[in-house]
């Protein structure tokens, strides 16, 4: 199956920075996620992006399907932005029922 | 419009006992998929619903089953209990398996002791 693997596992930055995570995968896929976990375990939904760049206030994401990466830029970080941020794809032979996800990048922001 | 809701939020089981969870999928949304999430192995795939049938499951024994129902809501259940069956299980919806993503609910944390 897909491989998802997501870097760095750990990131710890000033409030104010700015901030790039890396999704890496396999195999081709049809559709592409990042998501927010937040300190009580919800998963909240940031970017539906198979190809192509979308931004939404101080976040944007990249992805290049034929390159098998996508990127999530945060700009200007805030406490509220700390959690774990998964990326999550589903296997392209697959459907789209089930999706498979990365390690996640633990982001704590420092006051 | 209202979101994923997952019912309860926290449980505590002791081993051996069976347990229901329960996830309502947003208005209008289909299919409902279940993971589960542990320290130890992150988020796995444990099956996905769509119009009542399960059209695809993870790698996971049979105590683990579930169900959707004709309004879309659904229900899994874990037979016999397992120390290692505590984590958080999430609930997914989407329109139609994947279309236009999924949306996740706030998770049940389940304890077994």
């Amino acid at each position: 199956g897909i491989q998802v693997e997501q870097s760095p596992p750990d990131l710890i930055l000033q409030e104010g920075a700015n901030s790039t995570l890396r999704c890496n995968f396999s195999d081709s896929v049809n559709n592409l996620q990042w998501f927010h976990q937040n300190p009580w375990g919800q998963l909240i939904n940031l970017f539906y992006i198979p190809s192509g760049t979308k931004q939404n206030g101080r976040l944007s994401a990249t992805t290049v399907a034929t390159e098998r990466y996508s990127l999530l830029y945060i700009s200007s970080s805030q406490t509220t932005d700390s959690g774990v941020y998964f990326c999550a794809a589903p296997p392209s032979n697959f459907g789209n029922e089930k999706l498979t996800f990365g390690t996640g990048t633990r982001l704590t922001i420092i006051p | 419009k209202a979101g994923v809701t997952q019912t309860p939020r926290y449980l505590i089981k002791t081993r051996g006992q069976q347990v229901t969870l329960s996830c309502s999928p947003i208005s209008g949304h289909r299919s409902v998929s279940w993971y589960q999430q542990t320290p130890g192995q992150g988020l796995q795939f444990l099956f996905e619903y769509f119009s009542e049938t399960q059209r695809n499951k993870g790698n996971f024994p049979g105590r683990f089953s579930g169900r959707q129902f004709s309004n879309s809501r659904s229900e899994m259940n874990v037979s016999t209990l397992e120390l290692g069956d505590s984590a958080l299980y999430l609930c997914a919806s989407s329109l139609a398996s994947g279309v236009y993503g999924y949306t996740f609910g706030s998770g049940t944390r389940l304890t077994v002791v």
